[in-house]
């Protein structure tokens, strides 16, 4: 198994440029989600899925979109970048049960001029 | 995250001393919690985990501690050595999501 895995690693954008953070996993996980990580603030939740075309806000949602359209894949969208979305960002997948061990991809680190 | 408060932020330790990292979460419903290590460059990995119904658990040189009373969790990893230099989060799982501290960078000195 690939795990998760995470496409671009880097990635450097202008302001009110948009684009998308590809994470897949091959593990036929329900659950997927997606963390931001900051200095000094841990991995903060920006959104979920608990399955195909369920998907939910974590605890910094604004400014991203996603979609969950196969079991596979959690794309994640910046519509029109801000620096303040300058991070690293990583996606996660295990299954719904509370007590699964969850997978991180190896992140993808995001620059916003 | 919102709802897990770690301590400390930084821990340097000398190689085969103990380093111990403390969390402390707010809601009483939480039922899981885990702690990942994160090497440079890489994703975070689960290293080792705590149910509620479970007060301590081992393995090999880390273990964990659970007081549901007081809310706190603590990670403990005995005989440092130079690879356990990394961050190291604590989590707490409730209502689907895992809500992460804000991190511990440790670093073992030869």
């Amino acid at each position: 198994n690939a795990g998760v895995t995470q496409t671009p690693k880097f990635q450097v954008l202008k302001t009110g440029q948009s684009m998308t953070l590809q994470c897949a996993q091959d593990m036929n996980h329900e659950y997927m989600s997606w963390y931001r990580q900051d200095p000094g603030m841990g991995l903060r939740l920006i959104h979920y899925s608990v399955g195909a075309g369920i998907t939910d806000q974590g605890e910094v949602p604004n400014g991203y979109n996603v979609s969950r359209s196969t079991t596979e894949d959690f794309p994640l969208r910046l519509l029109s970048a801000a620096p303040s979305q300058t991070s690293v960002y990583f996606c996660a997948s295990r299954h719904t049960q509370s007590t699964d061990t969850q997978y991180f991809g190896p992140g993808t680190r995001l620059t916003v001029l | 995250g919102e709802n897990v408060e770690q301590h400390p932020s930084t821990l340097s330790v000398q190689e085969g001393d103990s380093a111990v990292i403390k969390c402390t979460y707010s809601d009483s419903a939480s039922n899981y919690f885990p702690w990942y290590k994160q090497e440079l460059g890489k994703g975070p990995q689960l290293i080792i985990d705590i149910r509620s119904n479970v007060g301590e658990k081992k393995d090999q040189r880390i273990a964990v501690t659970l007081n549901k009373t007081a809310k706190h969790f603590s990670l403990h990893i005995t005989e440092t050595q130079p690879e356990d230099s990394a961050v190291y989060f604590c989590a707490d799982y409730n209502d689907y999501k895992l809500s992460f501290g804000a991190g511990t960078t440790v670093t073992v000195r030869a």
